[in-house]
C-alpha cells in the first residue's frame, strides 16, 4: 500500500529564511507532484517531477525528486509572506491506475 | 468560469439526510476523482473514475457512492449522512497522455449535524 508522508506538518519562519519541506514514500513511482493551497481555496498545481533527479523551479521555489530515495525535497529560499499557504506532496501509482495518494501536507507561515 | 465546477459549494445537512455532490467539467478529461479533506489528514481518495464504465474505490469508500453520467460528470452521494463525513470535498481531473496533475474544483464544504 502506498504511503506517503510529509513532514514538518506546521511552518512557521521569519521572511528571508530558508527551509525545506520534506516527502517521503512507501513504494515505487516515478511521479511526484506539489500542490498549494490557500486558506478556503482549492489546490492549483506548483511541480511536477517525473523522473528521478528531477529538479524544478519557480521563482522562490526548487522542488527535487530523488526515486532511489523515495523522496521529494521542496526548497524554500528567502520566503515571503505571499509563500505562506499548505503544501501538499502527491505521489502517483505507476501500476497504472492513475491513482494519486497525498501527504497530509506542510502549513507554512511566513512571518514579517 | 472554472474548469471544473462543484455544487453546492456549501452543506448543512442532519444526520441520516441523503446528500449529493456534484462535479462538472469542461477539460475533456476522462479520468475524475473524488477526495476527502481533514485537517492533519490531507486528501484521502474516495473513489476515481476513468470512463463512464469504469468507477473504482479509493482509500475511504464506505459510507460513499458515486455516479459517473457522462464523461463531464461525477457526482458523489452520501445515502445516509453522519457527522464524521463533516469535510471539505473536492472533485479532481486528470487528462490522458499529460503530465498526470490534477486539475482541482473549489471544494464543497459538508457539515453534518
Amino acid at each position: 500500500e502506498l504511503k506517503v508522508e510529509q513532514n514538518p506538518l506546521f511552518l512557521s519562519m521569519q521572511e528571508g529564511k530558508n527551509y525545506t519541506i520534506y516527502c517521503n514514500y512507501s513504494t515505487t513511482s516515478d511521479r511526484l507532484y506539489w500542490y498549494r493551497q490557500d486558506p478556503g481555496k482549492s489546490l492549483e498545481s506548483l511541480f511536477v517531477l517525473l523522473s528521478n533527479g528531477a529538479v524544478k523551479q519557480e521563482g522562490r521555489l526548487m522542488a527535487s525528486l530523488d526515486t532511489k530515495a523515495r523522496l521529494s525535497t521542496l526548497h524554500i529560499t528567502a520566503a515571503v509572506h505571499d509563500l505562506s499557504a499548505t503544501y501538499f506532496c502527491a505521489v502517483g501509482h505507476t501500476s497504472g491506475t492513475y491513482k494519486y495518494i497525498f501527504g497530509t501536507g506542510t502549513r507554512l507561515k511566513v512571518l514579517a | 468560469d472554472a474548469d471544473v465546477t462543484q455544487t453546492p459549494r456549501n452543506r448543512i445537512t442532519k444526520t441520516g439526510k441523503r446528500i449529493m455532490l456534484e462535479c462538472s467539467q469542461t477539460k475533456g478529461h476522462d479520468r475524475m476523482y473524488w477526495y476527502r479533506q481533514d485537517p492533519g489528514l490531507g486528501l484521502r481518495l474516495i473513489y476515481y473514475s476513468f470512463d463512464v464504465k469504469d468507477i473504482n474505490k479509493g482509500e475511504i469508500s464506505d459510507g460513499y457512492s458515486v455516479s459517473r453520467q457522462a464523461q463531464a460528470k461525477f457526482s458523489l452521494s452520501l445515502e445516509s449522512a453522519i457527522p464524521n463525513q463533516t469535510a471539505l470535498y473536492f472533485c479532481a481531473t486528470r487528462g490522458t497522455g499529460t503530465t498526470g496533475e490534477l486539475f482541482f474544483g473549489e471544494g464543497s464544504r459538508l457539515t453534518v449535524l
